[in-house]
């Protein structure tokens, strides 16, 4: 079955430190992948997103993404974390052609001032 | 542009009840996708509906049903409630749904089955 693992359940990091979340998933074929983060008490919202091109994805507040096909893996960076990144992050897939979403379990990540 | 919009924010019902939760999309967008997310499973795709078509259908009872309506607003139905249906229940939109179209999402519907 599809399915998309996120290795690490909490994260706390100090202001200024450095991020990277881990993201693999299970499809042999052609994916769309995504990185959406929830902040307390506010909707799902896309960070970025990767379908085809460049594996070194940019996306909205500093974040960025790399595609490792050969690794079956789509890793979320961030060089250097705010306070206010504090939040949940999901990664999800988009296998072939199809319409739903497979999300990770998501990441709850505590920056401490 | 208004977001995705969706109704009640919050809902009691008491078991054996039945709940209907709407979704209003992005203007424009014709795709609808609902999930469920809960705390033990995370966020579960339930169906994706485009121009009143489910096209897509997650793992769920027939309990969970849907439909879409011309104006592409959406409404999702579960029957014959139970405990473990207690969750946020989330809407998505998107244009036509396309593979690498990202999803917008509303604030979603908080259920608490008692």
């Amino acid at each position: 079955a599809q399915s998309v693992s996120q290795h690490n359940h909490h994260v706390i990091l100090s202001e200024a430190a450095s991020l990277e979340l881990g993201c693999n998933y299970s499809y042999g074929g052609t994916v769309n992948l995504f990185w959406y983060v929830q902040y307390p008490g506010q909707h799902l919202q896309l960070l970025l997103k990767y379908f085809s091109g460049d594996p070194l994805v940019k996306g909205i507040k500093g974040f960025e993404a790399e595609f490792i096909k050969s690794k079956f893996s789509f890793n979320l960076r961030k060089p250097s974390v705010q306070w206010s990144d504090t939040a949940e992050y999901f990664c999800a897939v988009k296998p072939g052609s199809s319409y739903k979403l497979i999300f990770g379990s998501g990441t709850r990540l505590l920056v401490r001032p | 542009k208004a977001g995705v919009t969706q109704t009640p924010r919050y809902l009691i019902k008491t078991r054996g009840q039945q709940v209907t939760l709407s979704c209003s999309p992005i203007s424009g967008h014709r795709s609808v996708s609902w999930y469920q997310q809960t705390p033990g499973q995370g966020l579960q795709f339930l169906f994706e509906y485009f121009s009143e078509t489910q096209r897509n259908k997650g793992n769920f009872p027939g309990r969970f049903s849907g439909r879409q309506f011309s104006n592409s607003r959406s409404e999702m139905n579960v029957s014959t409630l139970e405990l473990g249906d207690s969750a946020l229940y989330l809407c998505a939109s998107s244009p036509t749904g396309g593979a690498s179209l990202e999803a917008f999402f509303g604030q979603g519907t908080r259920l608490t089955v008692v």
